[in-house]
C-alpha cells in the first residue's frame, strides 16, 4: 500500500525559509503532490512533481527525488498568512484516487 | 464555476441514525473521492469514482456507502451512525491527473 512520512510541526518566523520533508512508500509512481489548509478551510492545491528535481511557483518550491522516495515543499519569504497545514499526497496503486500524509502544521511568528 | 459543493456544512446525528452527505461538482471530472479528517489522522480516503456507474473502497470504507449514477453527484452515506464517525468529511474532484479541488466540508456529530 502507500504510506507518507512528514513532521508533524514546524515553527519559524516571519520572512525566514522552511523546509517541510515527506518521504514515501507506494507501489505505483505517478507523482507527488501538495495541499495547503488553513484552519477550518478546505485543502487547496500547491504544487506536483511527477520527475526529479525543483519546481518554482512564486514563494513556494517544491523538490522530487524519485530514487530516494522523497520530496520536500521550500517556502521562502515567510508571511503570517503561510501559519497552515501542509499535506503530501501521492496517488494509489491505479493512480485512481490521492493518499495524504497526516500533515505538517506551520506556525509562522513575527 | 461552482466548483465542488457540499451539504450540509454542520450536522449532528444520534447513534444508529442514518444520513447522506451530498457532493456535486460542476467541472465534468472523473474521478471524485471522499475523505474524512480527524485532529491528527491528515485526511484518510474512504471511498473514491473513476466516473459514472464505478466506484471503490479507499482505506476507510467501513459503514460508508456511495455511488456514482452520474458525472456530477457523487453522495456519501451513512448506514448506521457511530461516534467514531464523528468527523469533517470532505468530497473532492479531479479532472487533470495533478490537481484535486476539495468541496468545503461536512462537519459531523454522533451523539
Amino acid at each position: 500500500g502507500q504510506s507518507l512520512e512528514q513532521p508533524s510541526e514546524v515553527t519559524a518566523v516571519e520572512g525566514a525559509i522552511v523546509q517541510i520533508n515527506c518521504t514515501y512508500q507506494t507501489s505505483g509512481f505517478y507523482g507527488l503532490s501538495w495541499y495547503q489548509q488553513h484552519d477550518g478551510g478546505a485543502p487547496t492545491f500547491l504544487s506536483y512533481n511527477a520527475l526529479d528535481g525543483l519546481e518554482e511557483t512564486g514563494r513556494f518550491s517544491s523538490f522530487l527525488s524519485r530514487s530516494d522516495s522523497y520530496g520536500y515543499l521550500l517556502l521562502q519569504e515567510l508571511q503570517m498568512k503561510d501559519s497552515a497545514s501542509y499535506f503530501c499526497a501521492v496517488h494509489n496503486q491505479a493512480g485512481t484516487a490521492l493518499i495524504f500524509g497526516k500533515g505538517t502544521t506551520l506556525s509562522v511568528s513575527s | 464555476n461552482a466548483g465542488v459543493t457540499q451539504t450540509p456544512k454542520f450536522q449532528v446525528l444520534k447513534t444508529g441514525q442514518s444520513m447522506t452527505l451530498q457532493c456535486a461538482q460542476d467541472m465534468n471530472h472523473e474521478y471524485m473521492s471522499w475523505y474524512r479528517q480527524d485532529p491528527g489522522m491528515g485526511l484518510r480516503l474512504i471511498h473514491y469514482s473513476v466516473g459514472a456507474g464505478i466506484t471503490d473502497q479507499g482505506e476507510v470504507p467501513n459503514g460508508y456507502n456511495v455511488s456514482r449514477s452520474t458525472t456530477e453527484d457523487f453522495p456519501l452515506r451513512l448506514l448506521s451512525a457511530a461516534p467514531s464517525q464523528t468527523s469533517v468529511y470532505f468530497c473532492a474532484s479531479r479532472g487533470k491527473p495533478n490537481e484535486q479541488f476539495f468541496g468545503p466540508g461536512t462537519r459531523l456529530t454522533v451523539l
